[in-house]
């Protein structure tokens, strides 16, 4: 069954670091999105991609955070300049539609601390 | 105010029984969408079901279905002949278009136990 992958699993980085989430959706789906989870608490939608380019992003995503897609199977999440409130649990997801009757299928995370 | 209240923090069912966990929404868009995610304790997020706003019918997935009462905005999630492995936390999303993008909002969650 085809699934989204995530690397790395884990990583540490110290403050003011620029880190880079890397996630290979499903290979036909069209829409890539990122949301992260402090640990414990709540999901938060960070922001969404389709066609090459961003098409909703949240409050949270500001002009530290950037996503790309690189090549035709890479989508990533770069954090630039990190803070410690961004340590958090990254998920990436993907889905072959939007609205109407999508079904996300989410990656098994990225766990970020930032020291 | 919260756009997603789950107000059951945690929840016990009978192995075999059905649960209703709630979930309450608060929007002022026509169009939006309602979703419920699974996360059991290993961590990763899973997708349970959709449900649009214009969808005259209740969604179902398998042994889940979304109760959708749209004048109370509601979106219940209904699990029935519950199994152990249901054992998990539960988060209701909204996706609604605020400020000209869309967002998506979680609730803070209901941790269900399923009892042998």
């Amino acid at each position: 069954e085809p699934e989204v992958t995530q690397t790395p699993s884990h990583q540490v980085t110290q403050m003011g670091q620029e880190v880079i989430l890397r996630c290979v959706p499903i290979s036909n789906h069209l829409y890539f999105y990122w949301y992260r989870q402090i640990l414990g608490q709540k999901v938060e939608f960070l922001v969404s991609f389709y066609n090459n380019e961003i098409s909703e992003k949240s409050e949270i995503f500001d002009d530290q955070f950037s996503v790309e897609r690189p090549d035709g199977s890479n989508f990533t999440l770069k954090i630039r300049s990190t803070k410690l409130e961004d340590s958090a649990m990254y998920f990436c997801a993907s889905s072959l539609l939007a609205g109407g009757r999508e079904t996300q299928y989410f990656g098994p995370g990225t766990r970020l601390l930032v020291l | 105010a919260q756009k997603i209240t789950q107000t059951q923090p945690g929840m016990f069912v009978q192995e075999k029984e059905a649960v209703t966990l709630d979930c309450t929404y608060d929007t002022s868009d026509q169009s939006y969408g309602l979703f419920w995610y699974k996360q059991p304790s290993s961590g990763e997020m899973i997708f349970l079901i959709y449900q649009g706003s214009y969808d005259e019918q209740n969604a179902t997935e398998g042994r889940y279905s979304l109760n959708f009462q749209k004048a109370r905005k509601s979106a219940n999630l209904v699990i029935s002949a519950s199994q152990l492995g249901d054992s998990a936390m539960y988060f209701c999303a909204m996706r609604e278009r605020s400020s000209g993008t869309y967002k998506y909002i979680f609730g803070t969650g209901t941790r269900l136990k399923v009892l042998a």
